[in-house]
């Protein structure tokens, strides 16, 4: 089993650029969640879903969208980016209210 | 929305003492309360939970214990290592859903030789 993977590990991008950020696991968990993660901030929840086609806000989704169309993916779009959203973002799965796995981050920088 | 305080920021010990990591809630329907620690430039890694039907959990060196009237949780460290030496994160489920987290800002745990 790889887990939980995210693509890109590295991303530098424009004010006002999109992107995706992508969320693969292969644990068949139904739960998945986005977290971004700043100095001295924790985790702070964007966005989670609990299945296929069930997506719910988290503490901080503006600017973030989600969508859920396969148990194994959970991709991140950034609609315009803004530099308040350098930050390292973490997706998490789970299959109960249980251990969250985490993947590896991407870092992002906004300028 | 929910929060998850967390006290203290920084923690320095020597190695062989106790470390105590504390943490209040006010999610009354929270159920769910993981402790994650995460190493410089690495993932959060799960290293104890404990729900909320439970009053004290342990595993080895690590103990979490659970006051639910008081809505607060504390991690217990004992005999630590320069390896524990990390940045821990208390959590509490949104609600009793227990797959999302509401996370505290963390506390940097240094052991010193």
């Amino acid at each position: 089993n790889a887990g939980v993977t995210q693509t890109p590990k590295f991303q530098v991008l424009k004010t006002g650029q999109s992107m995706t950020l992508q969320c693969a696991q292969d644990m068949n968990h139904e739960y998945m969640s986005w977290y971004r993660q700043d100095p001295g901030m924790g985790l702070r929840l964007i966005h989670y879903s609990v299945g296929a086609g069930i997506t719910d806000q988290g503490e901080v989704p503006n600017g973030y969208n989600v969508s859920r169309s396969t148990t194994e993916d959970f991709p991140l779009r950034l609609l315009s980016a803004a530099p308040s959203q350098t930050s390292v973002y973490f997706c998490a799965s789970s299959y109960s209210p249980s251990e969250q796995y985490f993947g590896p981050g991407t870092r992002l920088t906004v300028t | 929305g929910e929060n998850v305080e967390q006290h203290p920021s920084t923690l320095s010990v020597q190695e062989g003492d106790s470390a105590v990591i504390k943490c209040t809630y006010s999610d009354s329907a929270s159920n769910y309360f993981p402790w994650y620690k995460q190493e410089l430039g690495k993932r959060p890694q799960l290293i104890i939970d404990i729900r909320s039907n439970v009053g004290e959990k342990k595993d080895q060196r690590i103990a979490v214990t659970l006051n639910k009237t008081a809505k607060h949780f504390s991690l217990h460290i004992t005999e630590t290592q320069p390896e524990d030496s990390a940045v821990y994160f208390c959590a509490a489920s949104k609600g009793n859903s227990g797959y999302a987290l509401n996370f505290g800002k963390g506390t940097s745990l240094l052991v010193t030789p």
